[in-house]
């Protein structure tokens, strides 16, 4: 069965950077986009960015451009989130998140979530 | 780009319909799919629509989608609630680019 394993929680001071990682397994890794989603503390759901696991290429929600990088490597199965000049905000469960097979028009299967704690 | 509005909160009795809407602001709601998540506290959402109006397995047909294109929204209906649908439900989108987009999320209450 498909399975994405998360990295784990992280504390990071303001100014640093983060990077989590989703490990892939139980289907073929480069068929499918993995995208990344986050949700900080009560709050709703937010589309950072995906990438064709395939090909490499990716696209990036408006609000993360230029702090925001997804990777891939292929040969581990993984599927990487850096986010860079951290703030309080960032303070969030980040997600990793399987296009559904068929057409990819929604996020079939889910990571269990990377708590990213920003603080002083 | 564009947003997806979805009222805060709602709230029905076991055993009634419910419907959550979620309105695109700009550019046509039949023009990309919608998709609805569920997600209970504590855990990572879930599908429970895509495509406007379809289900994925293990989803009770007590779950339907629809969009309008009137009032270029779309609807996530269920119909006999339990109280194990309470939960934050998520509209999702997404624009020609593949640029994807979250609505704002509604807590259901069954009380």
């Amino acid at each position: 069965q498909v399975q994405l394993v998360q990295s784990g929680a992280e504390v990071k001071k303001p100014g640093a950077s983060v990077k989590v990682s989703c490990k892939a397994s139980g289907y073929t890794f480069t068929r499918y986009a993995m995208h990344w989603v986050r949700q900080a503390p009560g709050q709703r759901l937010e589309w950072m960015g995906w990438i064709n696991a395939g090909k490499g290429h990716t696209k990036y929600s408006q609000k993360f451009q230029g702090r925001v990088t997804i990777t891939r490597d292929t040969s581990a199965s993984t599927a990487y989130m850096e986010l860079s000049s951290l703030r309080s905000e960032d303070t969030a469960v980040y997600y990793c998140a399987r296009e559904s097979a068929g057409g990819g028009s929604y996020l079939a299967h889910w990571g269990q979530g990377t708590l990213v704690i920003v603080s002083s | 780009n564009f947003m997806l509005t979805q009222p805060h909160s709602v709230s029905e009795s076991p055993g009634k319909t419910l419907t959550i809407s979620c309105t695109r602001s700009s550019g046509s709601i039949a023009s990309n799919y919608v998709q609805w998540y569920q997600q209970r506290p504590g855990s990572a959402p879930t599908t429970v629509i895509y495509e406007h109006n379809q289900r994925p397995s293990g989803v009770p047909d007590r779950f339907s989608g629809s969009i309008d294109s009137s009032s270029n929204s779309a609807s996530l209906t269920i119909s006999g609630l339990k109280t194990e649908d309470e939960a934050d439900y998520y509209c999702q989108s997404y624009d020609s680019s593949n640029a994807w987009v979250f609505g704002g999320g509604t807590k259901l209450t069954v009380l």
